[in-house]
């Protein structure tokens, strides 16, 4: 168990819809980093905060936002679903920024858009 | 060109083997990861390491940050080692991680 939760484990919706996806990091961590992992593209960072504030962006979609909040969970909000968002997403949590920091992952969400 | 390069793409060995896994990477940085994601899907941190090696149990990673290539050794491999090995590697200052395409690794009884 690495310490970082993630709600719901599986998620399944239809094309259109919006979703949330919810990350609590490992106590004491400040950084969040959110990943998807597709059949087709692998693993790829999406966006990164660091104690409430965004600090890095990926191949992250216009139609997906996140945010950190002042407790320190981070949240996912994907919108206007569409097939090709079927993935798994992870959250990582680290206790600071930078390269020489260990990356804790959560168990992650499957989203399945049908 | 990808920016991580793992070898090979789906590794088979019995019971027992010795197992290598190889990474090499095309940015300089200053730490590389070594990840084991079991089927389920939970993505484990087994290694992170800047310089010479590291050793947990049966497992030992290795760097060469000169010659950006880095290696993970599975000794007298078991069956519940079976499971896809990632290489990642940060893209940036903040930390965010670039990751090979994996190597499925399954062990045979």
């Amino acid at each position: 168990d690495s310490g970082v939760t993630q709600t719901p484990k599986h998620l399944i919706t239809a094309t259109g819809q919006r979703v949330t996806l919810r990350c609590s990091p490992r106590s004491g961590d400040l950084s969040v980093y959110w990943y998807q992992q597709s059949l087709d593209q692998g693993l790829q960072f999406l966006i990164q905060y660091y104690n409430g504030e965004e600090r890095a962006k990926g191949n992250i979609l216009e139609r997906f936002s996140a945010q950190q909040f002042p407790d320190l969970h981070s949240e996912l909000n994907l919108s206007s679903l569409e097939l090709g968002d079927s993935a798994l997403y992870f959250c990582a949590s680290s206790v600071a920024l930078g390269q020489h920091y260990e990356q804790y992952f959560g168990p992650g969400t499957r989203l399945t858009v049908t | 060109k990808n920016e991580v390069e793992q070898s090979p793409q789906n590794l088979t060995a019995q019971e027992g083997e010795f197992i290598t896994i190889n990474c090499s990477y095309s940015v300089g940085i200053s730490a590389l990861h070594w990840l084991q994601q079991h089927p389920g899907g939970g993505i484990v941190s087994l290694f992170m390491l800047s310089s010479g090696k590291k050793k947990h149990g049966r497992l030992i990673a290795t760097i060469n940050i000169q010659e950006k290539h880095s290696s993970l050794h599975i000794t007298a491999s078991h069956p519940r080692d079976s499971a896809v090995y990632i290489c990642a590697v940060p893209q940036g200052s903040q930390g965010n991680l670039i990751f090979g395409k994996g190597t499925k690794l399954s062990v045979k009884p």
